[in-house]
């Protein structure tokens, strides 16, 4: 079983649409979740960070992590064609290992206008 | 914000040659860098880690005489493709964390290498 499980897609949406990105995790001492966004032939530019339970949001864009079931989860709000990218949820463990971010498939997003 | 620079962007190379790759952190000290390779539509696959002035710690199935690590400062970091073959065409990113902090500075990428090797 891999550590971060997520969807590979590809996943197809009208422009406006709410999208739903989620992981699933393994490793319970993971304390600190991610969300990159990564455009084709690019590097993953950080969108957001928690390391709590509970929702955080950011514009369109609310993270939300559920400890308890090890879920992960990415709302993209009002969604536009400049969206259309690969989403890669991350999580760091808590200690030894501490540096090493763990990567899930990522999930190709395609907003269509 | 942070930034992490990388180049080229693009190489093309004859096979048996060897590559460099350059990551460097502008505006922040890495005391950790981070080599990742991508295939069309996968993942990121972490290559290696490298300690400014240490030997880098290689994954499982990485082979360190192949690709050479050298981190001599703390804002670059150098990745080399010894005797490139076509097999070792991919898409190279980098990654830089400064030291004590988990976010803000830490772990911004760069913007990736396309390394054809014909």
């Amino acid at each position: 079983q891999k550590e971060v499980e997520q969807d590979p897609g590809p996943l197809s949406v009208p422009e406006g649409a709410i999208v739903s990105l989620n992981c699933t995790y393994s490793n319970s001492a993971f304390q600190y979740f991610m969300w990159y966004r990564q455009y084709s032939r690019k590097g993953p530019e950080l969108l957001m960070y928690t390391y709590s339970s509970g929702n955080k949001e950011d514009g369109r864009f609310t993270a939300q992590v559920d400890k308890s079931s090890k879920y992960i989860s990415l709302f993209i709000r009002d969604s536009q064609p400049s969206d259309s990218a690969t989403y890669l949820c991350a999580n760091l463990p808590r200690r030894g290992g501490y540096n090493k971010l763990i990567f899930g498939a990522g999930t190709r997003l395609a907003v269509h206008p | 914000g942070a930034v992490v620079s990388q180049h080229p962007s693009w190489v093309i190379c004859k096979s048996g040659t060897s590559v460099k790759i350059e990551c460097r952190s502008l505006d922040f000290q890495a005391t950790t860098m981070f080599w990742y390779r991508q295939f069309p539509k996968q993942s990121l696959m972490l290559m290696a880690t490298s300690n400014e002035g240490s030997k880098a710690t290689y994954e499982q199935g990485v082979e360190k005489d192949k690709f050479l690590i050298n981190h001599a400062s703390l804002t670059l970091s150098t990745l080399t493709v010894t005797s490139a073959h076509p097999e070792d065409s991919s898409f190279y990113i980098c990654s830089a964390r400064e030291a004590g902090t988990v976010m803000n500075y830490g772990y911004t990428f760069g913007s990736g290498t396309r390394l054809t090797v014909v």
